[in-house]
């Protein structure tokens, strides 16, 4: 079956530091990947996907890369600000119209 | 340009009534997706509606049903409310015509139901 995994928050930094948050999946056949984010008071939003084995998503500072080989899909920035204070939830399709999403990392990002 | 909404926000019920929620797709979308997202959980696929169908369906019970009407918008039904029911119901929009789906949803901030 199809299942996406990721590491257990809450995860709280300092401004400036770096960041990750580990995703690992279950698939059948050849799913493509995502990261959404849900800032407060807000609804799920799209933050970066990748649709195939090496392919690097990015945007707003982030970034995954598609690793086939380990399954994973870890989601990383350099340089963590404020703004970035969120609830991140990594998810996967395999082109059947849904996505399955793991349990979400809530991330505080202190000044 | 109005995004997903959905209505209402917060809704308590007893066991065994039942809910009906609403939800407008972001302009342009012709498909709807529900999902329910338990606290602390990611969201689960309930269903999916297409053209006035149900296109896909996730493992949920019967108790749940929905409707798309003509002009895209969506309703959920609960039958028979369980306490474990209560969670945020999303609804999510997007375009579902045949290799149209890029896996990019587009999602209300939710209906939270709480089931006492």
């Amino acid at each position: 079956g199809n299942s996406v995994t990721q590491m257990e928050g809450p995860v709280t930094l300092s401004e400036e530091a770096f960041l990750t948050i580990n995703c690992t999946y279950t698939a059948t056949g050849y799913p493509s990947l995502f990261w959404y984010v849900q800032y407060p008071g807000e609804g799920l939003q799209l933050l970066l996907k990748a649709t195939k084995a090496d392919d690097k998503g990015s945007n707003k500072g982030f970034e995954a890369t598609y690793r086939k080989e380990t399954t994973s899909f870890h989601l990383e920035k350099g340089s963590v600000q404020v703004s970035d204070s969120a609830v991140y939830f990594c998810a996967l399709t395999t082109g059947a119209n849904n996505l399955f999403f793991g349990t979400g990392t809530r991330l505080t990002v202190i000044p | 340009d109005a995004g997903v909404t959905q209505s209402p926000t917060h809704l308590i019920k007893t066991r065994g009534q039942q809910v009906t929620l609403r939800c407008s797709p972001k302009s342009g979308h012709d498909t709807v997706s529900w999902y329910q997202q338990a606290l602390g959980q990611g969201p689960q696929f309930i269903f999916q509606y297409y053209e006035e169908e149900e296109r896909q369906r996730g493992n949920f019970p019967d108790r749940f049903s929905g409707h798309q009407f003509p002009n895209y918008s969506s309703e959920l039904n609960v039958n028979a409310l369980l306490l474990g029911d209560s969670a945020l119901y999303l609804c999510a929009s997007s375009l579902g015509g045949p290799g149209e789906f890029t896996g990019e949803l587009f999602f209300g901030e939710g209906s939270r139901l709480t089931v006492l």
